[in-house]
């Protein structure tokens, strides 16, 4: 079945980076966009950016543009979103959703904490 | 950046009544294309959020026809006919018009 299953769960430190991936099952990868969304503990959710997996083009949100990478792998049907210089407002789950935000995955917890 | 505006922010219901919900966006959400951007999402407890409604009034495959979306312009409405005991959680507007992409605050149903 389209599902997108994404990586587990992650504990960094302050300044650290952090790289999550999601993979793509059951259609033709290349055929969508995949968006990354951020959701803090309790809070709403937060568009980061988007790629084009055909082509690789990119856009981010200017909040988190210079912070954040979106890039993918076409052989294995996987995209990625890392986000650098971490700090403890970062702790959030990171969701990847596919272009018209019809599928999503299960999300990446990731906490940030010294 | 767009701002979606949704009221109530809480919103309690008794088991069978209808619910709804509000979604007032800073700009209309018309595209180029003549189609209107707006999106509905559940998130029940500890779930990924499930789109339900697409393009203002597009009930997703598998949605019951209790959902209903509706508006235009700048101003939405989520409508849930009866509600059941499975409809507790957060749901979410978004609009997909303009760039950044923004979401609503939210919306928690809870049964009275």
């Amino acid at each position: 079945q389209v599902q997108l299953v994404q990586s587990g769960a992650e504990v960094k430190k302050p300044g650290a980076s952090v790289k999550v991936s999601c993979k793509a099952s059951g259609y033709t990868s290349t055929s969508y966009a995949l968006h990354w969304v951020r959701q803090a503990p309790g809070q709403s959710l937060e568009w980061m950016g988007w790629i084009n997996v055909g082509n690789g083009d990119t856009k981010y949100s200017q909040k988190f543009q210079g912070r954040v990478s979106i890039t993918r792998d076409t052989s294995a049907s996987t995209a990625y979103m890392e986000l650098s210089s971490l700090r403890s407002e970062d702790t959030a789950v990171f969701y990847c959703a596919r272009s018209a935000f019809d599928i999503w995955g299960q999300g990446s917890m990731v906490t940030v904490s010294s | 950046d767009v701002v979606m505006t949704q009221s109530p922010l809480s919103l309690p219901v008794t088991l069978g009544q209808p619910a709804s919900i509000s979604c007032r966006s800073s700009q209309s959400l018309v595209y180029s294309d003549g189609n209107t951007y707006l999106t509905w999402f559940q998130q029940r407890p500890g779930q990924s959020p499930r789109r339900l409604i697409h393009k203002a009034s597009n009930r997703d495959s598998g949605v019951p026809d209790r959902f209903s979306g509706s508006g235009s312009g700048t101003d939405f409405t989520l409508k849930i006919s009866r509600v059941e005991a499975g409809d507790v959680g957060v749901y979410y507007c978004m609009q997909g018009a303009h760039w950044p992409i923004t979401f609503g605050q939210g919306t928690r149903l809870e049964i009275k």
